[in-house]
């Protein structure tokens, strides 16, 4: 079973509406959650991260945390153009009770059409 | 400030070359880090230097070689790389293990 799974896309989704990308993660012993987005040709950039079961929200994003479920998902409202991008999921790795290294995703690729 | 810089953002080097990359940070993290990262693929982890201190290396072979001068730099040494070493070299840092990570923009190194 892979560590971090996500769709590999592409999603496609018209400006203005609801974007959600979703993530899966094997290691119950996790405890930090991590998206990035990554443009064509450029480094990741670190957009959202959350520890705790819930939501989290900042902006036109919001973390969804479900640690029973082992899943975690990102949603971003108003999408725009701006936003086509790759989008990584990232989960630290636990080794033996102690917070360890991340292991990503392969990645969803995002398209927002005007 | 949430900055990492990395140098060069470009590099070509033969087979025999011996180069350096370089990384800095100046938001006072004590973890900092190297990936690789291959076109459509995501970072694959390479070294761990905690507290300035060498604390993971995921069987990196030995052209690839790190330095922590001091706890806001890190090196990367390169020698002898083979043409599938080209890849997007990026540098991160966290306050610490389990933290949250922030990349350079990464150095686009090809080697012919």
């Amino acid at each position: 079973q892979k560590e971090v799974e996500q769709n590999s896309g592409p999603l496609s989704v018209p400006e203005g509406a609801i974007a959600s990308l979703n993530c899966t993660y094997s290691d119950r012993g996790s405890q930090s959650f991590f998206w990035y987005r990554q443009y064509s040709g450029k480094s990741p950039e670190l957009i959202m991260f959350i520890y705790s079961n819930g939501d989290k929200e900042d902006g036109r994003f919001t973390a969804q945390l479900n640690k029973a479920s082992q899943y975690v998902s990102l949603l971003i409202r108003d999408s725009q153009p701006s936003d086509s991008a790759t989008y990584l999921c990232a989960v630290n790795r636990n080794y033996g009770g102690s917070q360890g290294n991340l292991i990503f995703g392969k990645g969803t690729k995002l398209s927002v059409k005007p | 400030d949430t900055e990492v810089t990395q140098t060069p953002k470009h590099l070509v080097m033969g087979m025999t070359n011996k180069k350096s990359l370089k990384c800095e940070q100046h938001m006072g993290h004590r973890a900092m880090y190297w990936y690789k990262q291959k076109a459509k693929k995501p970072p694959e982890l390479m070294f761990v230097y905690s507290y300035e201190k060498l604390s993971i290396n995921e069987s990196v072979p030995s052209r690839f070689s790190p330095e922590c001068p001091n706890s806001s730099l890190l090196n990367l040494h390169l020698h002898a790389l083979q043409p599938e070493d080209s890849a997007l070299y990026l540098c991160a840092s966290s306050q610490g293990h389990g933290y949250e990570q922030y990349f350079g923009p990464g150095t686009r190194l090809t080697v012919t």
